[in-house]
């Protein structure tokens, strides 16, 4: 079955510009999480939602926002772009049940490498 | 944000040698999990373990989750060139059935020397 699928795979955008990010769970996987990757902070959350709803989020500005849509697909945005937001966007599926003692094991899709100038 | 102290943060080896990499945390967790990432592309799950004391294989691999729920350990054997990449260990907390938020930790660097 297809994986977890992300788009764009790279885009480049300037400084105070907006960006929306992409991302089509697995078939059945109704969780989507998103994480940011940089070398100085590694993988850090940003957020997750379920059934359209925010059920969690990370310690990232306001300026971070997303979304869920009622066939599980998610976007991300970005407002205001700085330097600093440069990073690998990654979103992760999971499907609620899936593996032992209720633990929802994430897969992850190839990322979105946001590149800001 | 938080991190889990992951170690080593880098490993020089011959093709053929054993690798062990560890991971520790001040929390609790319920659930660890070890992924690896290539690069351009997304960590992708090795092994997940879900009991204190748990040791799990997949291949090669073979990792553990500590009887105190503190830390992990991923054992590779045999190393072969594919092994390169980046692994991560990945922990999840105590905040109830269906919470998806996991702590990452900062990753080993795995090379192969020729």
């Amino acid at each position: 079955k297809a994986g977890v699928t992300q788009t764009p795979r790279y885009l480049i955008k300037t400084r105070g510009q907006q960006v929306t990010l992409s991302c089509s769970p697995i078939s059945g996987h109704r969780s989507v999480s998103w994480y940011q990757q940089t070398p100085g902070q590694g993988l850090q959350f940003l957020f997750e939602y379920f059934s359209e709803t925010q059920r969690n989020k990370g310690n990232f500005p306001g300026r971070f926002s997303g979304r869920q849509f009622s066939n599980s697909r998610s976007e991300m945005n970005v407002s205001t772009l700085e330097l600093g937001d440069s990073a690998l966007y990654l979103c992760a599926s999971s499907r609620p049940g899936q593996g032992g003692t209720g633990a929802n094991v994430l897969t992850f899709g190839a990322g979105s490498r946001l590149t800001v100038l | 944000g938080q991190q889990l102290n992951q170690s080593p943060q880098s490993m020089f080896i011959q093709e053929g040698e054993d690798v062990s990499m560890n991971c520790t945390s001040s929390s609790i967790f319920n659930t660890w999990l070890w992924y690896k990432q290539d690069p351009g592309e997304g960590p992708v799950l090795l092994i997940a373990l879900y009991k204190a004391g748990e040791l799990t294989s997949n291949g090669r691999l073979t990792a553990q989750f500590g009887i105190t729920r503190k830390d992990s350990f991923l054992n590779i054997s045999a190393s072969i060139p594919s092994d390169v990449g980046i692994y991560f260990c990945a922990g999840k907390g105590t905040m109830g059935f269906g919470n998806e938020k996991l702590t990452f930790g900062t990753g080993t660097r795995l090379t192969i020397i020729p």
